[in-house]
């Protein structure tokens, strides 16, 4: 059973400054992560995705992974206040693609 | 451009009731998946499908019942509603492993 857990629990930064977050999973083998964003009221939206060790860049996100430390985590240059939202981490096992599994979620403010 | 509506988006219910949640997408997406999100918080799977007529348990099933008896919608029911429960049902699609899900804005559930 895939298991994913995200520190911190909250994340307060001023705006222009780094955001990081972090995301475990229990089995090196999970095929694809993915970062969503939620705000408010709304349904979460995907962000950016991972598949291979390594980092990915797009924009002011970077994601690096590292399958062996069975660890992931999202960097947000240049935060703005709009960025102020929960940031979720989701992993699909390789055992079974179509299954789905969240993290805890992560609650980042950024101050103006 | 396709679109996820879960209806109701409020429901309010008393303690006991059976209450039945729906979900429609004309993505023409494989996948559904309902998930259960408490104050804010990560996201738990309660039931998966990956296709017409199939239903996949995940870690939150119990208490819940799921029907998808066409492509496009997937229903979900709390057999009985628990006194003080207050959570988010997030409906989402994917038109297959691997791929990111999309979400609906969610029904938020209250009971009394």
């Amino acid at each position: 059973q895939e298991k994913v857990q995200q520190s911190p629990e909250s994340l307060i930064v001023p705006e222009g400054a780094m955001s990081s977050l972090n995301c475990t999973f229990s089995n090196s083998a999970s095929q694809s992560i993915w970062w969503y964003q939620q705000h408010p009221g709304k349904g979460p939206e995907a962000l950016i995705s991972i598949f291979s060790n390594g980092n990915k860049k797009e924009g002011r996100l970077t994601v690096y992974l590292n399958r062996a430390s069975l660890h992931v985590s999202l960097h947000i240059r240049d935060s703005q206040p709009s960025d102020s939202a929960v940031y979720l981490c989701a992993v699909s096992p390789s055992s079974n693609t179509n299954k789905v599994v969240f993290g805890t979620g992560t609650r980042l403010q950024v101050l103006p | 451009g396709g679109i996820i509506t879960q209806t109701p988006k409020f429901l309010i219910g008393q303690e006991g009731q059976k209450l039945t949640l729906k979900c429609q997408q004309n993505f023409n997406h494989d996948t559904m998946y309902w998930y259960r999100q408490d104050s804010g918080k990560g996201l738990r799977l309660i039931y998966y499908s990956i296709t017409e007529n199939d239903l996949q348990k995940g870690d939150l099933s119990e208490g819940y019942d799921a029907s998808r008896e066409k492509k496009s919608s997937f229903s979900l029911t709390v057999t009985s509603a628990q006194k003080n429960e207050m959570a988010v049902f997030l409906c989402a699609s994917s038109i297959f492993g691997n791929q990111a899900p999309l979400f609906g804005e969610g029904t938020r559930l209250s009971v009394l």
